[in-house]
């Protein structure tokens, strides 16, 4: 499969520290989906981007896909102890593949 | 909307029997289910595309006669994981595609961990 490389795999952090984790690609993608999974949880889609330097935000979290739309970045602005969790990307064509994930740890 | 159920949640078998997990889009149709595995402290894997009506396609290094899928409904998906032993032990987590103008988004279902003893 289409291999996505997530950076970095484990980041622990003080709460009210931002937090940046990095999904990247050897080819383009089409589009790329970012995922919440919760300790002993499932999955929880985020969000999709589809355009070349495309930016959203939900909150405290900014989503970015690059010009080249081969990487992209999600950032947390003042962690919570509620961000605690494994953050995917993802890249969807015909078929689904997850990136290899970044561990967040916030401590309070 | 996008619910997605998983059953069962948990299950413990002996080596050597078959065990079939049910994946059900509760709300919306899903042409396209995927199968995914999950060992501990790992991602999730991409085992199989399971597409309504017709067969599933497998990732490289998946068995598929022992993963044995069915997807003879737009909202209903199975794995029978046949034969089990206790490397199969792992969290399977099912998604469905639901598909809204040019976007797919994916909706899992809350995983089977299952144990073979």
């Amino acid at each position: 499969g289409q291999q996505v490389m997530q950076i970095p795999q484990y980041q622990h952090v003080q709460e009210g520290e931002d937090f940046t984790t990095y999904c990247n690609s050897s080819t383009t993608l089409s589009n790329i989906q970012w995922y919440k999974q919760r300790p002993g949880g499932h999955p929880v889609f985020l969000i999709q981007l589809v355009k070349s330097g495309e930016v959203k935000k939900q909150k405290r979290l900014t989503f970015q896909f690059g010009e080249a739309k081969k990487n992209s970045s999600l950032h947390i602005t003042a962690t919570q102890t509620t961000d605690v969790g494994t953050y995917f990307c993802g890249h969807n064509f015909n078929k689904f593949y997850f990136g290899s994930g970044t561990k967040l740890n916030v401590k309070p | 909307g996008a619910v997605v159920s998983q059953h069962p949640s948990w299950v413990i078998c002996k080596s050597g029997t078959s065990v079939k997990i049910e994946c059900r889009s509760l709300d919306f149709q899903a042409t396209t289910m995927f199968w995914y595995r999950q060992f501990p402290k790992q991602s999730l894997m991409l085992m199989a595309t399971s597409n309504e009506g017709s067969k599933a396609t497998y990732e490289q290094g998946v068995e598929k006669d022992k993963f044995l899928i069915n997807h003879a409904s737009l909202t209903l998906s199975t794995l029978t994981v046949t034969s089990a032993h206790p490397e199969d032990s792992s969290f399977y987590i099912c998604s469905a595609r639901k598909t809204s103008g040019s976007t797919y988004e994916q909706y899992f279902g809350p995983g089977t961990r299952l144990t073979v003893t």
